[in-house]
């Protein structure tokens, strides 16, 4: 079974700096797609970021972008120029694209970062 | 934009009553998870349909059961209800095989007391 792993519970980051959040998980396929979802204070989850394992080239929106390392199994997010609406729980999440259909999220224990004025 | 609408957004009910919520997920989305987030934790998957078919089953209790019908639109029913499923409880649609993960909806806050 694939796992998902966040090793920091808690970050925090000033206003228009850099952060980035670590993401490691452990699979033995060769092909699936990785994720970044947002969850604010509303508790609503809101997808960052994807990558897809097949693509060599890291995903980038906006402000929002990744290191994806496959042979290291490594997915870190980097918030550029982080603002006070970045504050949220963070999840990395894994999803297998093995079977045909779709297939469930499998998600880390999240990183929560505080963004300070 | 349509969204994965959960219905009700809060519900409380008192230990060994039966709770049912309701989600409907983007219309031509053809499949619909659930998850369960306990406070401080990550979502749990509990289970999945595929065109109205279970698909994939997740730590679901056996006193939970769902179902999807003929408009697409998912029920989960939770019978005996204890103390530690108070939680919020997502629903997501996906259509296909996107590389672009689920929608979720905006969940429904269970209190058990």
């Amino acid at each position: 079974a694939q796992t998902v792993t966040q090793s920091q519970p808690e970050m925090s980051v000033q206003e228009a700096e850099t952060v980035t959040l670590s993401c490691t998980y452990d699979t033995s396929e060769s092909d699936y797609y990785l994720f970044w979802y947002k969850q604010p204070p509303s508790r609503q989850m809101i997808l960052v970021i994807r990558q897809e394992a097949y693509k060599q080239q890291n995903a980038t929106e906006n402000r929002f972008s990744v290191n994806f390392q496959k042979a290291a199994k490594s997915f870190s997010l980097k918030i550029s120029d982080s603002q006070l609406g970045d504050a949220a729980m963070y999840f990395c999440a894994y999803r297998t694209s093995q079977r045909s259909g779709n297939t469930p999220l499998v998600f880390g224990k999240g990183t929560r970062l505080s963004v300070i004025a | 934009a349509a969204g994965v609408i959960q219905s009700p957004r809060h519900l409380i009910k008192e230990k060994r009553e039966t709770a049912t919520l309701k989600c409907y997920p983007i219309p031509r989305h053809d499949t619909v998870y659930w998850y369960q987030q306990g406070p401080g934790q990550d979502p749990q998957f509990l289970i999945s349909f595929y065109e109205k078919m279970q698909s994939d089953k997740g730590s679901i209790p056996d006193r939970f059961s769902a179902q999807q019908f003929s408009d697409y639109h998912s029920e989960l029913n939770m019978s005996s209800l204890e103390l530690g499923d108070s939680a919020l409880y997502f629903c997501a649609s996906s259509y296909g095989q996107p590389p672009y993960g689920y929608t979720f909806g905006s969940g429904t806050r269970l209190t058990v007391v």
